[in-house]
């Protein structure tokens, strides 16, 4: 089972629709949570931090679920400018490194 | 800030061969990471440096993989011999140590790299 898994898509949503994309991660030590996004054949790009209690920034709300080890991402009034592969990304304890999910596809269209 | 800087961008190389990919991390940054990417495995850690000193190499696949860090400012990721199935996109990235946990990475735009 992979530590961190997504669904990847593609999820292909009209422009100022509502996505949400879900992850979830197996080590419960994790601590620190974080979304990334990947435009095609660029790096990957901090997008933000997932706190415990939730977090907005602008369109963006990430919302973390320690008990049930799940980390979501919902974004509103979709732009075609958010098409991008949105990665997970989850970092614990034991490894003090930052491993990622294979990512979620987002398609905005006209 | 000029960012994570690697080269080259691109690489194209024959089986065999050795093949050497360079990073430059952003100055200040004290922690230094190495990826690599594929459409089948995604992002996968291969090393990690904390100040110059490996910490962490459990992801590197074999004997043929070697990284680097002669210094702050540089790092190498070198493949010898390489196999078509290395053929990935590598990804160097690099934080501040006391904040890696918390505030993520920088990454680079990646080196393509082609083994035929």
């Amino acid at each position: 089972r992979k530590e961190v898994e997504q669904d990847p898509g593609p999820f292909n949503v009209p422009e100022g629709a509502t996505v949400a994309f879900n992850c979830t991660y197996s080590n419960s030590a994790s601590q620190s949570f974080f979304w990334y996004r990947q435009d095609c054949r660029k790096e990957p790009k901090l997008l933000m931090s997932v706190y415990s209690s939730g977090n907005e920034d602008g369109r963006f709300t990430a919302q973390l679920n320690r008990a049930s080890q799940y980390i979501s991402l919902l974004i509103r009034d979709s732009k075609l400018s958010d098409s991008a592969t949105y990665l997970c990304v989850v970092s614990h304890t034991g490894r003090r490194a930052l491993t990622f999910g294979s990512g979620t596809r987002l398609q905005v269209q006209p | 800030d000029a960012g994570v800087i690697q080269s080259p961008r691109h690489e194209v190389t024959e089986m065999g061969q050795e093949v050497t990919l360079r990073c430059k991390p952003i100055s200040g940054h004290n922690s230094l990471f190495w990826y690599r990417q594929t459409m089948m495995r995604g992002l996968e850690l291969l090393i990690y440096f904390n100040n110059n000193v490996p910490i962490d190499d459990s992801g590197m696949p074999e004997d043929r993989f070697s990284a680097k860090m002669p210094n702050a400012s540089f790092s190498t990721l070198k493949i010898q011999p390489s196999e078509p199935r290395d053929s990935a996109v590598y990804f160097c990235a690099s934080s501040p140590v006391v904040r890696a946990i918390n505030y993520g990475y920088t990454f680079g735009s990646g080196t393509r790299l082609t083994v035929v």
